[in-house]
């Protein structure tokens, strides 16, 4: 099973800040990252795919970074607001030929307080 | 919209019971999976199928099996259930990208 750690597990931030955390994996054999947003009683949606070393993607106040060499990816969210308040895991897919494994991080529990 | 979508919500089955787990999706794609997910482990990959017929075990396929006839439906099937099966299912088809699509989870209780 790969290592993939996510960090913090959880945090807490007011209404406006900013935030990021990261998402750590073995860089060998890298193909794509994937990142999800969870909310509560929802099922994980699709964020972002990344598949080159220094990607860098963006949808409204959240962007990501990749570094396939280094085998780390962050995700930042901008004025954070309460509707962002969710679990945001990451996925590599490491491998090579017809299928790369998904394993997916722990996840980071953000809640964002009004 | 891209849906897949899982039999049930909520189960509660008996110790011993053979369980389905019942997954559909709409998107015409070849691979999906089954993954269950426990506070404080993440998700973790049971099984996952890339063609009808066709399965591979994932990280933790002990006590299940998997059925794909056709490619729009993947069962997971507990043989006979645990206690320790107890646990949120989600089921996914996988986009273009590899990006999962989820259904909306099934919390399985085995009593």
């Amino acid at each position: 099973i790969l290592n993939v750690e996510q960090s913090p597990q959880s945090l807490h931030v007011q209404e406006g800040d900013s935030t990021n955390f990261t998402c750590s994996f073995p860089s060998s054999n890298f193909y794509a990252l994937h990142w999800y947003r969870w909310e509560t009683a929802k099922s994980p949606e699709a964020l972002f795919v990344m598949t080159l070393n220094g990607d860098e993607k963006k949808k409204g106040r959240i962007s990501a970074t990749l570094n396939t060499k280094e085998g780390y990816s962050y995700l930042y969210i901008k004025g954070s607001q309460p509707e962002d308040s969710a679990t945001y895991l990451c996925a590599p897919r490491l491998g090579s030929g017809g299928y790369q494994k998904v394993t997916f991080g722990i996840g980071t529990k953000l809640q964002v307080i009004p | 919209d891209v849906k897949v979508t899982q039999s049930s919500r909520y189960l509660v089955k008996r110790t011993g019971e053979k369980v389905f787990l019942e997954c559909v999706q709409d998107m015409d794609h070849e691979n999906m999976f089954w993954y269950r997910q426990d506070p404080g482990l993440g998700l973790r990959l049971i099984y996952f199928s890339y063609d009808v017929k066709m399965k591979e075990k994932g990280d933790i396929p002990e006590g299940y099996s998997v059925s794909r006839e056709k490619k729009e439906r993947f069962s997971l099937i507990l043989e006979s259930a645990s206690t320790n099966q107890t646990s949120m299912y989600l089921c996914a088809g996988a986009g273009g990208l590899g990006e999962a699509f989820f259904g909306q989870g099934t919390r399985l209780t085995v009593v």
